[in-house]
C-alpha cells in the first residue's frame, strides 16, 4: 500500500519562528489534505491541495504531485499553532490515508 | 454553519459491553466517513456512506463493528462485545459531494475507553 511519511516527527519552535513541514508519499494521489489536530483532538482543515500552492494567513502549502511531496509552511508561529499536523492522501482504494504526523510545540 | 458533531464525547465501557457512537454530519453533506485513531497515530479509515448506502466497509476491524445511516443523515457506529483493543478515538467526517476525493470535515471525535 501507499506510504506517507512526514518529517520532522517532532518540532519545537520559539514563538515567532518559521518552519517547514514535509509530507512524502510513495504513489500518485488525487487528493491531499493538511490538518491540524489541536490539543483537544479536533482535526482542523488547513488545506485541500492535490497540486499547486495555496496560502491562508500565516500558513501556506505547496504540493508537487509529480515529485510526490507536499510542504506546509508556518510563519511567525504562535503558541496556538501547537498540536499535531497531518497530511492525508487519497489512495488507489479511494480511502483517505493519513501520514505519521508532525508534533509541533511552540514555546513562548 | 454548524460543523460535524459527535456524541458522546467520552465513553467508558466495561469489556464485553455494547456501545453506540453517534455522528451528525454537516447538513446536506452526502458523504460520511468513520475513522479510528489509536493513541499517537493518525486516523485510519473504517467505513464510507454515500447517503444511506454503505459503499465501503473494508476498514472495519471485525464483525463486531457495525455502522448505519438509515436516512442518509445521522450515522451510528456500533461496537458489540467491546474489547480493550477497541479503545481509541472514533472520528466522523463528512463531505458535500458523492466523491471520495472531495474535502472532508471532521467532528471532535468520541474517545472510547474499554476497561
Amino acid at each position: 500500500g501507499i506510504q506517507v511519511e512526514q518529517s520532522p516527527p517532532d518540532l519545537i519552535l520559539q514563538e515567532g519562528a518559521n518552519s517547514t513541514l514535509r509530507c512524502n508519499f510513495s504513489d500518485s494521489v488525487n487528493n491531499l489534505q493538511w490538518f491540524h489536530q489541536n490539543p483537544w483532538g479536533q482535526l482542523i482543515n488547513l488545506f485541500y491541495i492535490p497540486s499547486g500552492t495555496k496560502q491562508n494567513g500565516r500558513l501556506s502549502a505547496t504540493t508537487v504531485a509529480t515529485e510526490r511531496y507536499s510542504l506546509l509552511y508556518i510563519s511567525s508561529s504562535q503558541t496556538t499553532d501547537s498540536g499535531v499536523y497531518f497530511c492525508a492522501v487519497l489512495t488507489g482504494a479511494n480511502n483517505l490515508f493519513f501520514g505519521t504526523g508532525t508534533r509541533l510545540t511552540v514555546i513562548p | 454553519g454548524a460543523g460535524v458533531s459527535q456524541s458522546p464525547r467520552y465513553k467508558v465501557a466495561k469489556r464485553g459491553q455494547d456501545v453506540a457512537l453517534r455522528c451528525d454530519p454537516i447538513s446536506g453533506h452526502v458523504s460520511l466517513f468513520w475513522y479510528q485513531q489509536a493513541l499517537g497515530q493518525g486516523p485510519e479509515f473504517l467505513t464510507y456512506f454515500q447517503n444511506e448506502a454503505q459503499l465501503d466497509k473494508s476498514g472495519l476491524p471485525s464483525d463486531r463493528f457495525f455502522a448505519e445511516r438509515p436516512e442518509g443523515s445521522v450515522s451510528t457506529l456500533k461496537i458489540q462485545r467491546t474489547q480493550q483493543e477497541d479503545s481509541a478515538v472514533y472520528l466522523c467526517a463528512s463531505s458535500l459531494v458523492p466523491d471520495r476525493g472531495s474535502e472532508q470535515y471532521f467532528g471532535p471525535g468520541t474517545r472510547l475507553t474499554v476497561t
